[in-house]
């Protein structure tokens, strides 16, 4: 079976501070994917990032970066100089070599205030 | 158009009423996915297409019936719901499953409301 956990339900954090979001998965495949994607209010979940199992390099694109670690068995997502339309819920999402099937995590608030 | 669309994006509908979600896609991917997202819920999947062939169904109750007449379109069908069934029902597509590197990509949502 395979779990993904996102054990921070809300954060909040003022414009310009860095905010990392945490993903802890479980799973017995040795190839995998790991996922990132944003849903702003509006309701569409944006494609960030996607990470396989077998290439542990960590990951910026811009202000966001990634940090995934086999060890521990995370994928966490840190956000540099944050902004007002930062503010969404992010998923932490896995998926295991040839299936369909993506195991979301319950999501992380992230509101950034002014 | 561009991406994933969906209409309608907003529908209140009681419970006799039949209605249907359309899904469409712009991307030339030949896999299509429905999921419910429901308050305080994770993201479920309800239905998975590959080439028009439905090859997941996640235990759906039969008041909510899928479509795929061809890579670009998917609709999911509804009669009888029940107010539980209120939610943000998500279409996305990809690349087929089994494909080596493929991201889901998601359209808008249908927010659904049953009275």
């Amino acid at each position: 079976a395979q779990k993904v956990t996102q054990a921070q339900t809300e954060i909040s954090v003022v414009e310009k501070e860095d905010v990392t979001l945490d993903c802890v998965y479980e799973t017995r495949d040795t190839t995998y994917y790991l996922f990132w994607y944003k849903q702003p209010p509006s309701g569409e979940l944006v494609f960030l990032i996607r990470r396989n199992s077998f290439d542990e390099q960590n990951e910026i694109s811009g202000r966001y970066s990634w940090n995934f670690q086999k060890s521990t068995s995370s994928f966490n997502f840190t956000i540099t100089a944050s902004q007002v339309v930062d503010s969404a819920v992010y998923f932490c999402a896995l998926r295991n070599s040839g299936y369909s099937t993506l195991t979301f995590g319950k999501g992380t608030m992230l509101l950034v205030s002014p | 158009e561009t991406g994933v669309t969906q209409t309608p994006r907003h529908l209140v509908m009681g419970m006799t009423n039949k209605k249907s979600l359309k899904c469409e896609q712009h991307l030339g991917h030949n896999a299509m996915y429905w999921y419910k997202q429901s308050a305080k819920k994770p993201l479920e999947l309800m239905f998975v297409y590959s080439l028009e062939e439905r090859v997941e169904n996640n235990s759906v109750p039969s008041r909510f019936s899928p479509e795929c007449p061809n890579s670009s379109h998917l609709f999911l069908h509804l009669h009888t719901l029940q107010p539980e069934d209120s939610a943000l029902y998500l279409c996305a597509s990809s690349q087929a499953p089994g494909t080596a590197f493929y991201e889901q990509y998601f359209g808008p949502g249908t927010r659904l409301t049953v009275t």
